[in-house]
């Protein structure tokens, strides 16, 4: 998992909360992305990130935020409208930009559960 | 659309056995694959990818995987498998425009008997 920290790594929601999963890179690299990982499907894209102050979403962005005022921070929240929350959340960073076919590093992953 | 399939959601081996874990692709324009291994509660590891060049294509930990472009498949194999081994393994293809996003199959967990 060597150079991408997440926290924390459990993370316990009520109904109607929001909460905020903490991503931080110290690889230098430029693109960020966010996963979210359910059993026996696979990882699926979030949002990702190319540069500083830039983000797109992925394939599931509904009920999630982000940010990149940091190259070395994604920070990602999780809104009460995200209708089932609870999974296992993945952030990865790849050198270069997503032109590049360097693979991507992950973190550790933050297991979210809603109470 | 781009896709991953992974057929098989276990497959067992006997310690000191070969093993291979099967990928199929979809995906248009020249693909890019990667696999990757995760361990309980752990992000993922990368273990190999295929750019471009030799059909086989070696990685970490004594895995390999064998580039198929008129099956497009993407096994991944070990010639003699670990009780270590044991884990979760996901294949995944790169988009080629746009965001370059990994699409990931539905991995195939390995169990590896002593």
């Amino acid at each position: 998992d060597g150079g991408i920290t997440q926290s924390p790594k459990y993370l316990f929601r009520k109904e109607g909360q929001n909460v905020t999963l903490s991503c931080e890179q110290n690889l230098n690299h430029d693109a960020m992305y966010w996963y979210r990982q359910d059993p026996g499907q696979g990882l699926r894209l979030i949002y990702y990130s190319q540069i500083v102050n830039d983000f797109q979403k992925g394939d599931i962005a509904e009920g999630y935020s982000v940010s990149r005022e940091k190259k070395e921070s994604f920070p990602l929240t999780v809104t009460s409208a995200q209708k089932n929350p609870t999974a296992f959340y993945l952030c990865a960073s790849t050198p270069g930009t997503t032109s590049s076919y360097n693979e991507q590093f992950f973190g550790p992953g933050t297991r979210l559960t809603v109470l | 659309a781009q896709s991953v399939a992974q057929p098989e959601d276990q497959v067992n081996v006997a310690e000191g056995n070969p093993l291979t874990v099967k990928c199929t692709y979809s995906v248009s324009g020249n693909p890019y694959l990667f696999w990757y291994v995760q361990y309980p509660n752990r992000g993922l590891q990368f273990l190999l990818k295929y750019i471009t060049g030799d059909n086989l294509v070696k990685g970490s930990y004594g895995f390999e995987a064998e580039f198929n472009k008129s099956q497009t498949s993407f096994h991944l194999k070990k010639p003699s498998a670990l009780v270590s081994d044991s884990a979760l393994y996901f294949c995944a293809v790169r988009e080629n425009t746009g965001r370059r996003a990994l699409t990931f199959g539905s991995g195939t967990r390995l169990q590896v008997q002593p």
